[in-house]
Formats: structure tokens, C-alpha cells, sequence
């Protein structure tokens, strides 16, 4: 099992505002990293998955970046709406198998 | 296609009762996985299953077991139901082959065990 924490544990911004987390993970065995999106009432959603050191991804207003050799992935939200609002999780996964899930960061947005 | 289905949505028990949850996918994925979140605590997985015929424990495998029935069906049951196993349940799946392993949830089982 992984050592995956997230940071902070959860978060209040305004609308309008940008805002970023940190996912830190073991560096070593890495094989790849996943951003899921999982709002109240309902189920986790993948949003990005990164598997190379330097990679960035993008959907929308919302960016992921991720560095293997330090053990770290940032996921950025450009002027966050209250749709937004939501837990993101990272689970990052060895080329061991399957992920191991962190405690997640708990956006809300205040209109 | 239903993705990755779960039953029942919602459930009480009294400690000492025993149930089955039931998950289903249809997306002809090799691994599925059940996990329990608790308030603050994310997901942790109880027990997945990497392929049809094989289970393995997860974090918090005690007081569960598991069912791998086919490929589409992986089975969680409470033998003796505790307070402690009040949480909602999420089924999930992936391919989990030599790719990343996105997986895909089901809608989750609130259980109450009074």
C-alpha cells in the first residue's frame, strides 16, 4: 500500500478565485498517476491520468501537473465556479498494479 | 451500456445480520474492486479481485468476504454485521492490464447497521 497524501484537506474559496492541491507520493516504482473528480451524492470520475514525468494535462479550466522524480502531482482550477465544487482524489499506482486511492481535498466554491 | 451497477442503493441491518452486495459491469473489465468510505477517510479498498477466479485483501479485508462469480460479477457479503461497518460501499472496475488503471465506480451502497 502507498503512502499517498493529500493537501489541504479541504478548502474554501470564492467564485472566481484559482486555486491548487498537492498529491505527494512514493517516487519510487512509479508508474502512473490519476486525478479522479467525485462530487456529493454521487460517484468518482477519472479526470486525467499522467503517466511521464513533466506531464500536464488540461480540461477546461482545470490542470494537472505531475513530477515522478520528486513524488508530487499539483492540480490547478482556473476561476473556479461552484460546479466545481467537488473531493479530488489522486491515485497514484506502481508498475506493482492497482492504485492506491489518497484522503482527497474537499473544494467548495462560494458563489 | 449500465457501466458498473450495485445493489441494493440502500440497506439497514441489526448487528449480527449478514447480506450480500451485489456489483456488475459490462464493460468486459478484467479487475473490480470494493472499497468503503467513511467521513474523511477517502476510499479504502476491502478486497479486489485482479482477474476472474482470483481475490485478494485490501486494507480492510476483516469481517468481509468476496465473490469473484464470473467476469461481469464480484459479490461483497457481511457474515455478522457490525456498527463499524456502517459506511457506503463503492464497486468499481478496470482493465488493469500493462496500462493505467482508470477505474470506473458504481453509484454506491449506504449501509446502516444499527
Amino acid at each position: 500500500i502507498l503512502n499517498v497524501e493529500q493537501s489541504p484537506q479541504s478548502l474554501h474559496v470564492q467564485e472566481g478565485d484559482s486555486t491548487n492541491f498537492t498529491c505527494s507520493f512514493p517516487s519510487s516504482n512509479f508508474y502512473a498517476l490519476h486525478w479522479y473528480r467525485w462530487e456529493t451524492a454521487k460517484s468518482p470520475e477519472a479526470l486525467f491520468v499522467m503517466t511521464l514525468n513533466g506531464d500536464e494535462k488540461k480540461k477546461g479550466r482545470i490542470s494537472a501537473t505531475l513530477n515522478t522524480k520528486e513524488g508530487y502531482s499539483y492540480l490547478y482550477i482556473k476561476g473556479s465556479q461552484p460546479e466545481d465544487s467537488a473531493t479530488y482524489l489522486c491515485a497514484p499506482n506502481t508498475n506493482a498494479g492497482k492504485s492506491t486511492f489518497g484522503d482527497g481535498t474537499t473544494l467548495t466554491v462560494k458563489p | 451500456n449500465a457501466g458498473v451497477t450495485q445493489t441494493p442503493k440502500f440497506q439497514v441491518l441489526k448487528t449480527g445480520q449478514s447480506m450480500t452486495l451485489q456489483c456488475a459491469q459490462d464493460m468486459n473489465h478484467n479487475s473490480m474492486y470494493w472499497y468503503r468510505q467513511d467521513p474523511g477517510m477517502g476510499l479504502r479498498l476491502i478486497y479486489y479481485s485482479a482477474s476472474e477466479g482470483t481475490t485478494d485483501k485490501g486494507e480492510v479485508p476483516n469481517g468481509y468476504n468476496v465473490s469473484r462469480l464470473n467476469k461481469r460479477e464480484f459479490s461483497l457479503r457481511l457474515e455478522s454485521a457490525a456498527p463499524s461497518q456502517t459506511s457506503v460501499y463503492f464497486c468499481a472496475s478496470s482493465e488493469l492490464r500493462q496500462v493505467p488503471d482508470t477505474q470506473y465506480f458504481g453509484p454506491g451502497t449506504r449501509l446502516t447497521v444499527l
